[in-house]
């Protein structure tokens, strides 16, 4: 049971351009919810955050909004450069008795073209 | 130098072998965690520990184990490697179990299991 989905495999968009990364849970017990990024052949970074008491959190070019009644996060990214071209992932935390553990979406591979 | 490292980055093996892949971090932080990303998945957790000579099962343990005998190190252990364990694998640590705190993960390890 997939908990934390990001149901867009890829993503492609125009340098310059923004891009728009979406995210959906189903556990209303998470309380935190964090982005990765990741590049070929190196392990993920973490992004940016947002706690469930907020609905938006800024970052220079990242943006992350949160839905909690949608149960629904994205992330905004403007003007999109190519370096931004990597798999993201957006993760959860937060739930009684997981601890330190993050739920991980499938990620989403963007692409931004020159 | 790297804070968080793997080894070996590549690895090829047989069905049937044991296989340990090492995970060395130098901050001195109490968690730790392994997570195999497949495509389609994202990141599942393996295992983890919360510090010396504890070891936790995460969401897909079967097949795996770990050992925590310090602070600096987890490694990950395939008892007898199948092909279902073919994929990549990331370790990762933070320092505190506030879920707001954030993972740092190593470079990952490739294993490819024929």
């Amino acid at each position: 049971d997939q908990q934390v989905k990001q149901n867009s495999p890829s993503l492609s968009v125009q340098e310059g351009r923004i891009s728009i990364l979406n995210c959906d849970y189903t556990n209303s017990m998470f309380d935190y919810f964090l982005w990765y990024k990741k590049y070929p052949a190196e392990g993920p970074t973490f992004l940016i955050s947002i706690s469930s008491i907020k609905d938006k959190n800024e970052d220079g070019r990242f943006t992350v909004f949160l839905n909690k009644s949608a149960k629904h996060l994205s992330l905004h990214i403007v003007p999109s450069q190519p370096g931004d071209s990597a798999v993201y992932f957006c993760a959860a935390s937060g739930v009684p008795g997981n601890t330190g553990k993050l739920i991980f979406g499938q990620g989403t591979t963007l692409q931004v073209k020159p | 130098d790297a804070e968080i490292t793997q080894s070996p980055r590549h690895k090829i093996t047989e069905t049937g072998r044991q296989v340990t892949l090492a995970c060395h971090q130098i901050w001195n932080h109490n968690n730790m965690f392994w997570y195999r990303q497949d495509l389609g998945h994202g990141l599942r957790l393996i295992h983890y520990s919360y510090g010396v000579h504890d070891t936790n099962k995460g969401e897909v343990s079967d097949g795996y184990s770990v050992s925590r005998s310090n602070t600096e190190d987890l490694p990950l252990t395939l008892e007898s490697a199948a092909s279902s364990q073919t994929s990549v694998y990331f370790c990762a640590s933070s320092e505190s179990l506030a879920y707001t705190d954030t993972q740092y993960f190593g470079p990952g390890t490739r294993l490819t299991v024929l």
